[in-house]
C-alpha cells in the first residue's frame, strides 16, 4: 500500500540555522499538509498547499517558514533560522481529489532537534 | 477559529474493559469528525471517522458517535486489548475559505490497557 515518505527521520541542526524538511507524497494525490507536534502536546495544522501555492497557513506558520514541491513528488519544508521551539516532530500528509471525506495519510515524520 | 477539547487525558481500563473517550468542538461548520492512533514514536493512524450526516459508526471493537446538536462526538472501545495501549485523537475538518481543509486536533488520550 503506498505510504507518505519523510527524510530525514531525525535532524539534528543549531539555533539559527536552516533546515529543509523532506516528503513524497502518496503519488496521485493532490493536497499537501505539513503540521507538527511538540512533544506531549497536540498535533496542530501548519500549512496545506494545492495546485502550487499555499491554501491555508496557521498562525505558527510565519516569515521562518516556507514550503515548496520543487518537483512532481517531492513536498518540502524549510524553516529559514531555527529557533529552539521548533523543536518537534514534523508530520507530512496529504490526500487525494477534492472528494470531501478523504482522508489525510500521514507520514512517518521527522523529529527536529533544534540546540 | 475551531477549539477541539478532549477528555479524558489519560485512561487506564483492565483488558476486557471498555473505554470511551470524548470531544467536544465548537464550529458548527465542522463536517467530518476522524479518530487517530498514535504509538509511540509513530505516526497518527485513521482508526475510524465519522461524517457530519451520521450519528454512530461501528467497525468492529471500535465505534464512534455524534451529537451535533451538542457538537460532541465519543470513540469507544470494546474487548479492550494490549495493543489498544496508544495516544488518541480526537479530530475535526473545518472547510476553510481556499476550499482546502485543514485539520484540527484534540489534545489527545493516553489509552493504558492493564493485562
Amino acid at each position: 500500500e503506498p505510504e507518505v515518505t519523510q527524510t530525514p527521520s531525525h535532524q539534528v541542526t543549531q539555533m539559527g540555522q536552516e533546515v529543509i524538511l523532506r516528503c513524497v507524497p502518496i503519488s496521485n494525490h493532490l493536497y499537501f499538509y505539513w503540521y507538527r507536534q511538540i512533544l506531549g502536546q497536540k498535533v496542530e495544522f501548519l500549512v496545506s498547499f494545492y495546485n502550487n501555492e499555499i491554501s491555508e497557513k496557521s498562525e505558527i506558520f510565519d516569515d521562518q517558514f516556507s514550503v515548496e514541491r520543487p518537483d512532481g513528488s517531492n513536498f518540502t519544508l524549510k524553516i529559514r533560522s531555527t529557533k529552539l521551539e521548533d523543536s518537534a516532530m514534523y508530520f507530512c500528509a496529504s490526500r487525494p481529489t477534492s472528494g470531501v471525506y478523504n482522508e489525510q495519510f500521514f507520514g512517518p515524520g521527522t523529529r527536529l532537534t533544534v540546540l | 477559529g475551531e477549539n477541539v477539547e478532549q477528555h479524558p487525558s489519560t485512561l487506564s481500563v483492565q483488558e476486557g474493559d471498555s473505554a470511551v473517550i470524548k470531544c467536544t468542538y465548537s464550529d458548527s461548520a465542522s463536517n467530518y469528525f476522524p479518530w487517530y492512533k498514535q504509538e509511540l514514536g509513530k505516526r497518527p493512524q485513521l482508526i475510524i471517522d465519522i461524517r457530519s450526516n451520521v450519528g454512530e459508526k461501528k467497525d468492529q471493537r471500535i465505534a464512534v458517535t455524534l451529537n451535533k446538536t451538542a457538537k460532541h462526538f465519543s470513540l469507544h472501545i470494546t474487548e479492550t486489548q494490549p495493543e489498544d495501549s496508544a495516544v488518541y485523537f480526537c479530530a475535526t475538518r473545518l472547510i476553510s475559505n481556499f476550499g482546502n481543509e485543514k485539520l484540527t486536533f484534540g489534545t489527545g488520550t493516553r489509552l493504558t490497557i492493564i493485562p
